[in-house]
């Protein structure tokens, strides 16, 4: 079993547009996150969820909003689409507030705006 | 403000070759280390952490790193490199002051059969 899985891995879409992309964890984790990976690499967290509760969230365009309905799941809503926004997207999750200091990645999404 | 830099982008390397890998930090406070390794085609996993303790760490697959505090480093080293070692390598650091992890940029390491 995967143990975090997001979908859908790839997302070709038009600039304008709205996408989402939904990310699920079944390691019983309190805390899930989105990552963007931009061109260059980089690993920018976007926000943090804790038990469904918002406690991170850097400095993102508010077209990008984030909805947790349980625990488990953390998805990532998109609107407006930009070519900017091109990018890999990662969800992780951890134990309560990285109390180990592991992260668990989902295979990333990677976003495509023409 | 914080930041963590790996110093080489691209590393080739031959099988056999011994490797290591850069990261530094800039940050006064305590901190928590880790390296994550991306093999091709899936997902980012934890390869070793410095938490605290003694600061050469061992990790998955023979890598190690060396947490040196007075040079605000934590090097990735492995003696002997294999083909199936191919892959992206991040340095992260997790700073006391807010839990949030800084990431490098990573380093993309190949190694020719």
């Amino acid at each position: 079993d995967t143990a975090v899985s997001q979908t859908p891995k790839y997302l070709v879409t038009q600039m304008g547009n709205d996408k989402s992309i939904k990310c699920e964890q079944n390691l019983g984790h309190d805390t899930m996150y989105w990552y963007k990976q931009d061109s260059k690499k980089f690993l920018k967290i976007m926000f943090s969820y804790n038990n469904k509760e918002l406690i991170i969230n850097e400095t993102v365009p508010n077209r990008f909003s984030p909805k947790s309905p349980d625990k488990a799941h953390l998805n990532l809503h998109i609107n407006s689409l930009e070519l900017g926004d091109s990018a890999v997207y990662f969800c992780a999750s951890s134990q309560k507030n990285l109390g180990t200091g592991e992260l668990f990645f989902g295979e990333g999404s990677r976003l495509t705006v023409l | 403000a914080q930041s963590v830099s790996q110093h080489n982008h691209h590393v080739i390397l031959s099988e056999a070759a011994s490797l290591e890998l850069g990261c530094n930090y800039s940050y006064g406070g305590t901190v928590n280390l880790f390296w994550y390794v991306q093999y091709p085609g899936q997902h980012l996993q934890l390869l070793l952490k410095y938490f605290s303790g003694d600061p050469l760490v061992k990790g998955i697959k023979g890598f190690e790193a060396e947490f040196i505090k007075s040079k605000f480093s934590f090097n990735l080293r492995k003696p002997s490199v294999q083909w199936s070692d191919t892959a992206e390598y991040f340095c992260a650091v997790l700073l006391d002051s807010n839990y949030q992890l800084i990431w490098g940029a990573g380093t993309k390491l190949i190694i020719k059969p």
